[in-house]
């Protein structure tokens, strides 16, 4: 148990569907992240929120669309996606601070796009 | 962009082996983490380098931070079963909230 809870651990979703990953961590942290992993390829990062402000959007297609409502949730609204964007979604939260700061992840959600 | 060369790719080796798996840059980096994701879960963090030429061990494992701040490795000795799974390095440029770059990962499969 890492502290950073991830919900649904799996999903699959039609095309046409609206759905939303969850996140929250029990850290006591201020900065969150969503990574998307896809096979044979290094976790990429998609956003990056710090004081529940966005800080980084990594070109990532508006038909993925984040929300950070407080410094403990972080939800990632999903819809018309593409068959191409089934991967695992990992979450991750860090403290943020001058020193180097570890990010700590959640174990993922698998999501399938039919 | 910034990206990691992580190599090898995949290691099949003898329970009790040692293991030896490194990641370069084409930049430089103020940290170095070394993380494993088994299947089913996200990374967890093992080792975390701050300083340029640092030497850092976690029970069995060991890595260093390159002195150039372009690379780093990752030892395992005496490797067990439970060593199995991917072995991804992560460097991070700033500190604050900036995104983690990580290689493609070393898959590491201990044969009996």
């Amino acid at each position: 148990e890492t502290g950073v809870t991830q919900t649904p651990r799996h999903l699959v979703m039609g095309m046409t569907n609206k759905k939303s990953l969850k996140c929250e961590q029990h850290l006591g942290h201020n900065a969150m992240y969503w990574y998307k992993q896809s096979a044979k390829k290094p976790l990429e990062l998609m956003f990056v929120y710090s004081l529940e402000e966005r800080v980084e959007n990594n070109s990532v297609p508006s038909r993925f669309s984040p929300e950070c409502p407080n410094s403990s949730h972080l939800f990632l609204h999903l819809h018309t996606l593409q068959p191409e964007d089934s991967a695992l979604y990992l979450c991750a939260s860090s403290r943020q601070s001058k020193n180097p700061v570890i990010q700590y992840f959640g174990a993922g959600t698998r999501l399938s796009v039919l | 962009g910034q990206q990691l060369n992580q190599s090898p790719q995949s290691m099949f080796i003898q329970e009790g082996e040692d293991v030896s798996m490194n990641c370069t840059s084409s930049s430089i980096f103020n940290t170095w983490l070394w993380y494993k994701q088994e299947p089913g879960e996200g990374p967890v963090l093992l080792i975390a380098l701050y300083k340029a030429g640092e030497l850092t061990s976690n029970g069995r494992l060991t890595a260093q931070f390159g002195i150039t701040r372009k690379d780093s490795f990752l030892n395992i000795s005496a490797s067990i079963p439970s060593d199995v799974g991917i072995y991804f390095c992560a460097g991070l440029w700033g500190g604050g909230a900036d995104g983690l770059t990580f290689g493609k990962g070393t898959h590491l499969i201990i044969q009996p």
